[in-house]
């Protein structure tokens, strides 16, 4: 399979604990998504990373939250003192901005997590 | 302000009839429009992206329109399936190369049933 992976795909956690997603694009895309989305709501944005380097942080990501792209492939979002506000599907999706591609974005299967 | 608002919020079908989902968007500069769906609690799945040029485009089943003129697309689904079932979402990209700049709509569910 050489879509978007997201991992894991589901976790509960206890209110003040971290929690850390990881997200595997698509090897030969150089950007990199990470949206929330929570029930009957369209995806919102956080942050995005062309190739290694965080490019935008919404206002929506807090201090608790941090992204990393370390070697411009994988990524992971960590999240830390979770919150009960802080469920929600966590995606990732990845795009390539090269000359010739269409700059659509592909998503990853989320990450769900939820908050005790 | 840039919106974007989808009709009808739900709709519930026969398996083999048709519907057609409506996008309207208040989005300028408008870059592209983009139609994806969503299986339920699954990420969301590209179906067509449309740039300002283009009126309609179809994929299998899917065809969507736009009218950019009204600021209006959308989503017609032939002979619908039970695994059409789904939330489908209608996104219009502010402007081009930056995807962070999508301006999503809440989407329209669907169900098929038998």
């Amino acid at each position: 399979d050489t879509g978007v992976s997201q991992d894991p795909r589901h976790k509960i956690t206890k209110r003040g604990q971290n929690v850390t997603f990881r997200c595997d694009p698509i090897s030969e895309h150089n950007r990199l998504y990470w949206y929330r989305q929570t029930l009957g709501q369209g995806p919102e944005f956080l942050t995005y990373f062309q190739n290694e380097a965080q490019l935008e942080k919404s206002r929506l990501l807090s201090d608790r939250f941090s992204a990393e792209r370390p070697k411009g492939s994988f990524s992971t979002l960590e999240i830390q003192r979770t919150e009960q506000g802080d469920s929600a599907m966590y995606l990732c999706a990845s795009s390539s901005n090269r000359v010739g591609t269409t700059g659509e974005l592909f998503f990853g299967e989320g990450s769900r997590l939820t908050v005790l | 302000k840039n919106q974007v608002e989808q009709s009808p919020q739900s709709l519930i079908i026969l398996e083999g009839k048709n519907c057609t989902l409506q996008c309207n968007y208040t989005v300028s500069p408008f870059s592209n429009l983009r139609w994806y769906k969503q299986d339920t609690g699954r990420g969301p799945v590209s179906l067509t992206i449309m740039t300002f040029s283009e009126n309609t485009k179809s994929n299998g089943r899917y065809t969507a329109t736009l009218d950019a003129d009204t600021k209006q697309s959308s989503l017609h689904i032939t002979a619908s399936q039970l695994s059409d079932s789904a939330s489908y979402i209608c996104v219009v990209i502010l402007n081009a190369g930056n995807n962070r700049k999508l301006i999503w709509g809440l989407g329209t569910s669907l169900a098929v049933n038998p």
